[in-house]
């Protein structure tokens, strides 16, 4: 169980262009979804946190204008980087919580993560 | 705020022997969630162990146990018998009982053969 799932795996991009990454919980419902960004042999950093059916808080200094993203239901995230740059070539990872309660309340569950290479 | 740091950027350990990962946190917060994180070269994110504040039993998962002591914000990692899939980025993580994760800057832990 607690199975999160994020298409594509990978996308290459042109400068300008938008993408969509999507992410899904399949076998739970996931009040709140996280964003991660992750950099070359770094640390995972949280870009914002969103949760269904309101809007996205986002961490201090990323744009929201540019980092779009939805939660339209309960297992459904999608970010999306607008006129994306090479600046924007990253690692991007979603993480879902669990709406129960108990010892999983707090736990998150990764997707594998999406590889975005914008040239 | 809180952070979270482990002094360790890369360890090494021989097949079958036993590694420990520090990692500590700064909180003023009471109760809160800790835990280790796994990351392979495929880049998933595997939850390797967790722990709760309020508990003061160390909690083990099989190979993987931690020393976690509240008073000196520490939170290690020891793995027994290590194996070769065990080569991965670590990371310590802080939940403060509400929304997000914290997580230190990782450890690259490489297991020889």
């Amino acid at each position: 169980g607690a199975v999160v799932s994020q298409h594509p795996s990978w996308v290459i991009c042109k400068s300008g262009t938008s993408v969509k990454i999507e992410c899904r919980s399949l076998d739970f419902q996931a009040t709140t979804m996280f964003w991660y960004r992750q950099f070359p042999k770094q640390s995972l950093m949280l870009m914002a946190t969103s949760n269904e059916g309101s809007k996205a808080t986002y961490e201090q200094g990323v744009e929201k204008d540019k980092f779009l993203i939805n939660h339209a239901s309960l297992t459904l995230s999608t970010l999306t980087v607008t006129s994306a740059h090479p600046e924007d070539s990253s690692f991007y990872i979603c993480s879902a919580r669990h709406g129960g309660g108990g010892g999983t309340l707090y736990e998150q569950y990764f997707g594998p993560g999406t590889r975005l290479t914008v040239t | 705020a809180q952070t979270v740091t482990q002094s360790q950027p890369e360890m090494s350990v021989q097949e079958a022997e036993t590694v420990t990962l520090s990692c500590t946190y700064d909180t003023s917060e009471n109760n809160y969630y800790l835990f280790w994180y796994k990351q392979p070269p495929s880049r998933q994110m595997i939850l390797v162990i967790r722990q709760e504040a309020y508990k003061q039993q160390n909690a083990t998962e099989n190979r993987f146990s931690v020393n976690f002591q509240k008073a000196a914000k520490s939170f290690s990692l020891k793995i027994s018998d290590s194996q070769l899939g065990d080569t991965a980025m670590y990371f310590c993580a802080f939940n403060n009982a509400g929304n997000m994760l914290t997580f230190g800057g990782g450890t690259r832990l490489m297991v020889k053969p």
